[in-house]
């Protein structure tokens, strides 16, 4: 099946620092979402970006379906931005639904 | 437009019991799908199902099975609880097959 791979594992920043968090994926794929899991558990949406650029305030999404990879760009982190984020890709055919990263854990500090 | 909702959102069951837990997707929504997540296995996708129909199928054992009613509200349950089923149960809605999912709260079950 599809691999998703996210680095780094964990980042640890300083408020008002910039991020660039990455996800590779080792087939084509119909789907990429970007989640951030809140301390409770859901998963928020962020980005739904099979292909090109999206901005939404400080954060912005570019993904390469070409060279199979998303990058997640934070700027001005705030210590609301800590918690895990996700990559999540999905593919038309296979078994699979949604096949998740083992995800990027972000720590800004105040 | 209300979200997903889940419930219940926290249980307690002991080894060898069943639970059945619930998932109404967001309105006009036609696929439901459930994920489990674990510390150790991260987001595993359990199976989806669209218009009451099963699509597709994660590598769970048969004691995970699920349902989809006509109103596209979804039922899993788990039986004879192992306590390796404990973990967070997420579900999320797609208006069609293919395209942007969005996820409930969870459901965090514990066996004891």
């Amino acid at each position: 099946g599809i691999q998703v791979e996210q680095s780094p594992p964990d980042l640890i920043l300083q408020e008002g620092a910039n991020s660039t968090l990455r996800c590779n994926f080792s087939d084509s794929v119909n789907n990429l979402q970007w989640f951030h899991q809140n301390p409770w558990g859901q998963l928020i949406n962020l980005f739904y970006i099979p292909s090109g650029t999206k901005q939404n305030g400080r954060l912005s999404a570019t993904t390469v379906a070409t060279e199979r990879y998303s990058l997640l760009y934070i700027s001005s982190s705030q210590t609301t931005d800590s918690g895990v984020y996700f990559c999540a890709v999905e593919r038309n055919q296979g078994a699979q639904k949604l096949v998740f990263g083992q995800g990027t854990r972000l720590t800004i500090n105040p | 437009k209300a979200g997903v909702t889940q419930t219940p959102r926290y249980l307690i069951k002991t080894r060898g019991q069943q639970v059945t837990l619930s998932c109404s997707p967001i309105s006009g929504h036609r696929s439901v799908s459930w994920y489990q997540q674990t510390p150790g296995q991260g987001l595993q996708f359990l199976f989806e199902y669209f218009s009451e129909t099963q699509r597709n199928k994660g590598n769970f054992p048969g004691r995970f099975s699920g349902r989809q009613f006509s109103n596209s509200r979804s039922e899993m349950n788990v039986s004879t609880l192992e306590l390796g089923d404990s973990a967070l149960y997420l579900c999320a809605s797609s208006l069609q097959a293919i395209g942007e999912q969005f996820f409930g709260p969870g459901t965090r079950l514990t066996v004891l």
